[in-house]
């Protein structure tokens, strides 16, 4: 079957920089995105990962490595406004996205 | 603010009752999606329309229904609502067909089944 898994929760502290880990195993790989939903909201769009490496915007950057499966976002300068759960999704070999259930980031003063 | 409008934000029903979740977007993407959203799950996918005229069935179709009569509206139809259908859901669209690129997202309608 087809696997997208994250952290349920995460804790970190204002200022500092946390890493966000998601671990795939689906049928075939079109890009990995990443999406922050606050709560109560909608989800919106972070980044995008078809090539290994890492993309970089602004305080936020995602890596991925195909050959392990393997994503992370990584939050820079962390704020209190970061608050939020951030979903981790692959493009599978049909075109279809695959939803982890997200990761929720809480950050402290 | 251009972008997806979802309607209503919040509902209570009763079992048994039909109900339309209204999505409405005014960017001209082609495809449009349904998605369910619970605690401790993934988004899942209902049913989505990579343009207008078609449809297709996503993850969890079962008791659902959609029509895709035009590029700006895709409403969402429980026919017999059931307690296990109590979600938030979301829709949302993205400017491509051949598959989700970044995907543009309404801001949820939530639904009680009682």
């Amino acid at each position: 079957g087809q696997n997208i898994d994250q952290p349920t929760e995460m804790t970190a502290t204002e200022g500092a920089i946390v890493q966000i880990n998601c671990t795939y195993q689906t049928s075939g790989f079109n890009g990995l995105f990443w999406y922050q939903q606050h709560a109560g909201e909608a989800p919106t769009f972070l980044s995008y990962n078809v090539l290994d490496g890492l993309e970089e915007k602004g305080r936020f950057s995602s890596f991925l490595s195909r050959s392990k499966g393997y994503s992370y976002l990584l939050l820079k300068e962390l704020q209190m406004k970061d608050s939020a759960s951030y979903l981790c999704a692959v493009r599978d070999s049909n075109y279809q996205l695959i939803w982890g259930a997200g990761t929720k980031l809480i950050i402290k003063p | 603010i251009a972008g997806i409008t979802q309607a209503p934000t919040s509902q209570i029903l009763a079992a048994g009752r039909r109900m339309t979740l209204r999505c409405t977007q005014d960017m001209r993407h082609n495809a449009m999606y349904w998605y369910r959203q619970d605690l401790g799950l993934g988004l899942r996918l209902i049913h989505y329309s990579n343009t207008a005229g078609t449809t297709g069935k996503g993850e969890v179709p079962d008791g659902y229904s959609v029509s895709r009569a035009n590029t700006d509206d895709f409403p969402l139809t429980l026919a017999s609502a059931v307690p296990s259908q109590t979600s938030v859901y979301f829709c949302a669209s993205s400017e491509g067909s051949g598959g989700p690129g970044e995907l543009f997202f309404g801001e949820g309608s939530r639904l009680t089944v009682l």
